[in-house]
């Protein structure tokens, strides 16, 4: 199993562009979700699917948009990109469709965007 | 909003010292865990806890869970370059159904 593929690893964006952040998960998990990482700020969540064709905002959801066509991809999509969407993005899936206490997350190795 | 503060932010200290990084929120969670990251890569899950004053041990690694399941510690024991890398612990709450991540504490270990 390859788990959680993310692609690209980098990605560099002039203001007001947009892109998208591939997702994939070869183990089967109904939950996907998508996290930025921010230095002194942890991991955010910013859309969630708990299945095929099931969104969900996060805590920052505001300039992305996701969708769920199938349980194996979840892409992030950047409308009109801004210098504050400079981050790491993570992408993460676990296997029970509601999130229980002992589920683990399983990390992609995430995408570095900078946006200039 | 739910918080979890992570202390300290950052560690630097030389291979074989003992150490322990703190999470610690006014919320009460329903379990906690603590995840390891290595630059490049994304966070790896270490251990889940999940009864108040559960206490688990990873080879050198001692995870425990605060009485009143507001709190957790991770404690290294004589600290090996290898365990250089980001720690997270993330708070599950019931109630929302989703996990809160602390800061991230830094650990760099010189040999």
């Amino acid at each position: 199993n390859a788990g959680v593929t993310q692609t690209p690893k980098f990605q560099v964006l002039k203001t007001g562009q947009s892109m998208t952040l591939q997702c994939a998960q070869d183990m089967n998990h109904e939950y996907m979700s998508w996290y930025r990482q921010d230095p002194g700020m942890g991991l955010r969540l910013i859309h969630y699917s708990v299945g095929a064709g099931i969104t969900d905002q996060g805590e920052v959801p505001n300039g992305y948009n996701v969708s769920r066509s199938t349980t194996e991809d979840f892409p992030l999509r950047l409308l009109s990109a801004a210098p504050s969407q400079t981050s790491v993005y993570f992408c993460a899936s676990s296997y029970s469709k509601r999130q229980r206490k002992n589920d683990e997350q399983y990390f992609g190795p995430g995408t570095r965007l900078t946006v200039t | 909003t739910q918080l979890l503060e992570q202390s300290p932010q950052f560690l630097s200290i030389q291979e074989g010292e003992n150490l322990t990084v703190y999470c610690n929120s006014s919320s009460v969670f329903s379990s906690l865990q603590w995840y390891r990251q290595e630059p490049g890569e994304g966070p790896v899950l270490l251990v889940t806890v999940v009864t108040g004053g559960e206490v688990k041990k990873l080879k050198r690694l001692t995870f425990q869970f605060g009485d009143a399941r507001k709190d957790s510690s991770l404690h290294i024991t004589a600290a090996q370059p290898g365990d250089t890398g980001l720690y997270l612990c993330a708070g599950f709450s019931s109630n929302t159904g989703k996990l809160i991540f602390g800061q991230g504490t830094t650990l760099q270990v010189k040999p």
